[in-house]
């Protein structure tokens, strides 16, 4: 089946600098990227979502400037973490839609775990 | 808005016992059901859909059916493994967003003993 890689899978980092994520479609070109914020015991929150070769969309309270997106290929989504602070600790996982699929025929990456210190 | 609620967990079993995940819905119009899996280390997959209601969805031994009446889409199993082993998740496919986003719940972590 369709697999999707996460890149760190964790990742410890100061306060103040910035943490990119890299999220890798491995056998398929995916047209759409989703992006999620888990926090312990709680739900997954859909942050943005992203179409290859243009701008992402990000849902209603989520800070584009803090959250920079780039989904420059149909294989690849960075998210990255500008300007950390431990409020950003978080689990954050991607998931990659294929063309042509359906809304939820989304393939999930195992997530990456940020520690903000 | 949409919203999805299921048990909290974590629920533990004993291998060959009966498990039922339950799971509710808030929602307007008529939204697409869903179960998802996540075993360690892996990303969530799809365990199996309803998209109307009174629909069943099955896969690996697993259902659940789409009751309007009672806006609900509990998992049921009728003998799980330790392999079953897993956190599920239970979601909704918004068709309000552009985008369908899916909405889902907390998770519940399932840990089947042999």
């Amino acid at each position: 089946g369709a697999v999707v890689s996460q890149h760190p899978s964790w990742v410890i980092c100061k306060s103040g600098t910035s943490v990119k994520i890299e999220c890798r479609s491995l056998d398929f070109q995916a047209t759409t990227m989703f992006w999620y914020r888990q926090f312990p015991k709680q739900s997954l929150m859909l942050m943005a979502t992203s179409n290859e070769g243009s701008k992402a969309t990000y849902e209603q309270g989520v800070e584009k400037d803090k959250f920079l997106i780039n989904h420059a290929s149909l294989t690849l989504s960075t998210l990255t973490v500008t300007s950390a602070h431990p409020e950003d600790s978080s689990f954050y996982i991607c998931s990659a839609r294929g063309l042509g699929g359906r809304s939820y025929e989304q393939y999930f990456g195992p997530g990456t775990r940020l520690t903000v210190t | 808005g949409n919203s999805v609620t299921q048990m909290e967990g974590p629920v533990t079993l004993s291998e060959e016992a009966f498990l039922t995940i339950n799971c509710t819905y808030t929602a307007t119009g008529y939204p697409s059901l869903f179960w998802y899996v996540q075993y360690p280390g892996e990303g969530l997959q799809l365990l199996l859909k309803a998209t109307k209601a009174d629909d069943k969805g099955s896969n690996k031994g697993f259902e659940a059916t789409y009751r309007k009446e009672t806006t609900s889409f509990h998992l049921e199993k009728g003998s799980v493994q330790v392999s079953d082993s897993a956190v599920y998740f239970c979601a909704l496919l918004n068709y309000g967003g552009s985008q369908g986003n899916l909405i889902f719940g907390k998770g519940t972590k399932l840990s089947v003993k042999p």
